[in-house]
């Protein structure tokens, strides 16, 4: 059973670029969330696609957004970057209406 | 406002010495919370999930229990490898699926 795969590891950018991270689901796993986590904090939810769909979205702007794809993987792209972007951004993935999630390892961003 | 509120934000703690973390949580409705053990720079390691109130769960040294308002994770005599941050997390049941992790609690568990 492969386990959820995020790419790139790390990431630096500057302020007002655009940035795509990557998501390759748990196998077998229909449905994958985005978050945000700052230094010391809990991640913080962005949104979660089922079946190519937006099923559920966090107090982000309209600037982050979304993609799943028909093999289940996912895409995050962020705007516009602002300093306050730095964190690390994580994916998870469930099954159907499973509510457990599985997270990856996470992408390090960096906006300078 | 739906949160979910850990408690205590750390906790030290000698190898052996049991103790319970608590996640207290206020949203409309529940379909779920969860535990998960994060270590420095990675991602949440699965836990338990928890779905009614009385609901226990347990692995290894750990165990978990659920109320209406609030759920305690109990760590029976811990051992260093235990030492890292645990999250709590609601999924609340309104019409779209919503998340909400509390900031943890970062335990340390000394030898």
């Amino acid at each position: 059973e492969t386990g959820v795969t995020q790419s790139p590891t790390h990431l630096i950018k500057t302020r007002g670029q655009q940035v795509t991270l990557r998501c390759s689901s748990q196998s077998g796993h229909n449905t994958v969330s985005w978050y945000q986590q700052a230094l010391g904090q809990g991640p913080q939810f962005i949104f979660q696609y089922y079946r190519e769909e937006e099923n559920g979205r966090g107090n982000f702007p309209p600037r982050f957004s979304g993609l799943q794809f028909p093999n289940y993987s996912s895409e995050l792209n962020v705007n516009a970057l602002e300093l306050d972007d730095s964190a690390l951004y994580l994916c998870a993935s469930s099954l159907g209406d499973r509510v457990e999630q599985f997270f990856g390892p996470g992408t390090r961003l960096t906006v300078l | 406002e739906d949160q979910v509120t850990q408690s205590p934000e750390a906790l030290r703690l000698q190898e052996g010495e049991s103790s319970s973390l608590n996640c207290s949580y206020t949203v409309s409705g529940l379909r779920g919370l969860f535990w998960y053990r994060q270590d420095p720079g990675k991602g949440p390691e699965f836990l338990f999930t928890l779905y009614s109130a009385g609901e226990e769960k347990e692995k290894e040294r750990l165990k978990a229990t659920l109320t209406k308002k609030e759920s305690f994770l109990h760590i029976t005599a811990p051992k260093p490898e235990d030492s890292a941050t645990y999250l709590c997390a609601v999924c609340e049941a309104s019409g779209t699926y919503k998340y909400i992790f509390g900031t943890g609690t970062r335990l340390k568990v000394l030898a």
